[in-house]
């Protein structure tokens, strides 16, 4: 069945780089998501990409797709202490509507 | 626009009570969607609707039941709960209109079963 899967926990220092990562198993997803959750609140979206491109950069992020290794990444320029976070990779499977989310990766941001 | 709300925040019950989570929406999606989240094991997909009058069961839906009467509420209850539905609940909704389908999350309800 679908599946996504990414580290459950990352830790960079203020102003560096964050890379999170994430795989998933099914061919046909149509958009690859990454939400974030602060603590004490639900999922935001942050950022997106059509299954038809490589790359996507929206100021501090940037979102890659590898389609062929079906492996995805956020990375997040400047770090800041705000961006601490929890960050979940999810896929739009092949029932069309319902999305399929990681475990989440918790970044930890030190000052 | 309030966006989606979930009440109640936080529930502490005995095993073998029952309880009804509320969901309501403003923003005339069509999908709703319930959550639970687990440490280490993401959302999984309970149940979800894809409009008024009707639901479908997700990935882990023994345990629970929804309706889904009214357009903006999507009703999660549990009969008869159980130390292992101890979990954050949330609701989500996303729209038909285009493609994209991003979800729009409640706050979550923190549910406690002893």
């Amino acid at each position: 069945g679908e599946d996504v899967e990414q580290s459950l926990f990352l830790s960079v220092r203020e102003g560096d780089s964050s890379v999170i990562n994430c795989t998933y198993t099914d061919s046909s997803s149509t958009y690859l998501y990454w939400y974030k959750q602060e603590p004490g609140a639900g999922l935001q979206l942050l950022t997106y990409i059509f299954s038809n491109m490589d790359m996507k950069q929206d100021q501090r992020l940037t979102v890659l797709l590898n389609k062929k290794d079906k492996h995805l990444s956020l990375r997040i320029a400047d770090t800041q202490t705000g961006d601490s976070a929890i960050y979940f990779c999810a896929e739009r499977g092949t029932g069309g509507f319902k999305t399929i989310f990681g475990a989440g990766t918790r970044l930890f941001v030190k000052a | 626009n309030a966006g989606v709300t979930q009440t109640p925040k936080f529930r502490v019950l005995k095993t073998g009570q029952s309880m009804t989570l509320l969901c309501a929406q403003d923003m005339n999606h069509e999908y709703m969607y319930w959550y639970r989240q687990d440490p280490g094991m993401g959302l999984r997909l309970i149940h979800y609707s894809v409009g008024e009058g009707t639901t479908a069961k997700g990935e882990v839906p023994d345990g629970y039941n929804v309706s889904r009467l009214k357009k903006q509420n999507f009703l999660l209850g549990l009969e008869s709960a159980a130390p292992s539905q101890t979990s954050v609940y949330f609701c989500a909704s996303s729209t038909t209109t285009g493609t994209r389908y991003e979800q729009y999350f409640g706050p979550g309800t923190r549910l406690t079963v002893t």
